[in-house]
């Protein structure tokens, strides 16, 4: 089975800090992508990667980045939080969206929780 | 904008069928339907995708409207195991990256 492994399951911040998530998929799926999961609001894609040191804007780019290294792993990174990123982040790998695995299902991890205050 | 429309919660009994509808009236032709759901404490897993045709797996069955503009997922024989917020989701074709996600159905499994 796919396993995707977030580094954190709870993290609380200061407004202001630097904030790492980091993400390890071991499936070598070349597809990786970062959610925030707010009440009502579903999943939002923050940003995807489809190649290692590729990366693409999803809906709410706005005060994330990110960095893809190593095929495996992926990290969010918040620039300076705020409270107003306070929110369940999820993690998810994939093969490539394209051709015949055009529908390959995303593997999630459990999300970390996230508490900027 | 390719949405879907899904109830905030259903109530089924164990052992029973349960069918979560969604409504997703704004499809084109090429998008894909999918199903996730997610237990408490959880990232979402896959359960179910298809086009056109009603699709099967071992977890459940997908039943698309001729029309496309409206969906079931079913799962046959529910157990308390089964109790999360699944969602209803678009996968655009004409994008490679996205799942258009709603907010989802919480069902909740009486004993």
């Amino acid at each position: 089975d796919v396993k995707v492994t977030q580094s954190s399951r709870y993290l609380v911040k200061r407004t202001g800090e630097k904030v790492f998530l980091e993400c390890v998929q071991d499936m070598d799926h070349e597809n990786m992508f970062w959610y925030r999961q707010d009440p009502g609001l579903g999943l939002r894609l923050i940003y995807f990667s489809y190649d290692v040191k590729m990366k693409e804007k999803g809906d709410i780019p706005e005060g994330y980045s990110v960095s893809r290294e190593k095929k495996e792993r992926f990290s969010l990174i918040l620039e300076s939080a705020s409270t107003n990123q306070t929110s369940m982040y999820l993690c998810a790998s994939s093969l490539p969206l394209t051709g015949s695995s055009y529908n390959s299902p995303l593997h999630f991890g459990n999300g970390t929780r996230l508490t900027v205050t | 904008d390719a949405k879907t429309t899904q109830p905030n919660s259903m109530e089924s009994n164990e052992e029973e069928p349960v069918h979560l509808p969604c409504n997703h009236s704004t499809i084109s032709g090429t998008d894909y339907i999918h199903w996730y759901r997610q237990l408490p404490s959880q990232g979402p897993e896959y359960v179910i995708h298809g086009l056109t045709s009603n699709v099967n797996n071992r977890m459940a069955s997908l039943a698309i409207a001729e029309d496309r503009k409206s969906s079931t997922l079913i799962l046959h024989r529910a157990t308390l195991r089964d109790a999360a917020v699944y969602y209803c989701i678009l996968g655009l074709m004409d994008s490679n990256y996205q799942l258009i996600w709603g907010a989802g159905t919480k069902l909740i499994i009486k004993p």
